[in-house]
């Protein structure tokens, strides 16, 4: 099974700041990473797929980047309603699974 | 507009059976793999499993947790994917939801239900 490590666990930063959350596979896991919104009480939103591409009305302020284990999302300038929970995920071949991050906490300091 | 919404959760006992419900609308429902996923109280998504669809023979997939307990079927007539859960332990308790594979892939999902909670205790 492809383990993903999120870092940090929470982050506290103010609006207007720039967010850089951070995603580790136990191994290559090609374009196959995408990343996740969710606020309390919601279901998770798609922001990017297959490692940079944004989501149908995914404001440009989120961007993503990375190859092989380490990738990245970044919010260039976080909104009020940026503050929420953030999952990557990976799909795999062999054996076929879905697997998440633990989830970095968005929180505003 | 794609929505999905899931329905069929309950409390049950330890041991039972439970079919979850996941009707679809705005799409052509047959061409896409639903995936099901969960969410224990206060912690992070897990995958269930998923169907592929018609074009790549509805085959299936399950995580190791629930494979041999919980069956992923479903009715494209009625543009609705179940998840049949048997054997039902303390640790299935959860929020279900149901979501679409993007693209008609498995690589990442683009709408989601908002979930339908499932407790399992005595």
């Amino acid at each position: 099974e492809i383990v993903l490590t999120q870092s940090p666990a929470t982050l506290s930063l103010s609006p207007g700041e720039r967010a850089t959350l951070s995603c580790r596979a136990s191994q290559s896991v090609r374009s196959y990473l995408a990343w996740y919104q969710q606020k309390p009480g919601q279901a998770p939103r798609l922001l990017i797929y297959d490692v940079s591409n944004r989501a149908t009305g995914i404001p440009a302020r989120f961007s993503g980047s990375g190859s092989g284990t380490d990738f990245t999302l970044t919010i260039s300038s976080l909104e009020p309603e940026d503050f929420a929970v953030y999952y990557c995920q990976q799909r795999s071949n062999w054996p076929p699974e879905i697997t998440f991050g633990q989830g970095t906490r968005l929180e505003i300091k | 507009e794609v929505q999905l919404v899931e329905s069929g959760g309950d409390l049950v006992q330890p041991g039972r059976s439970l079919r979850l419900s996941c009707p679809a609308s705005g799409f052509t429902f047959g061409d896409y793999t639903m995936s099901w996923f969960r969410q224990a109280p206060g912690k992070g998504l897990e995958w269930v499993g998923f169907i592929r669809g018609k074009a790549y023979g509805g085959t299936t997939e399950y995580s190791a947790s629930v494979k041999g307990r919980f069956t992923i079927s479903r009715d494209d007539s009625k543009s609705i994917a179940y998840l049949q859960m048997n054997s039902l332990k303390t640790e299935d308790t959860a929020v279900y939801s149901c979501s679409r594979g993007g693209n008609n892939g498995w690589n990442y999902f683009d709408y989601w239900g908002q979930g339908t909670l499932v407790t399992v205790s005595s």
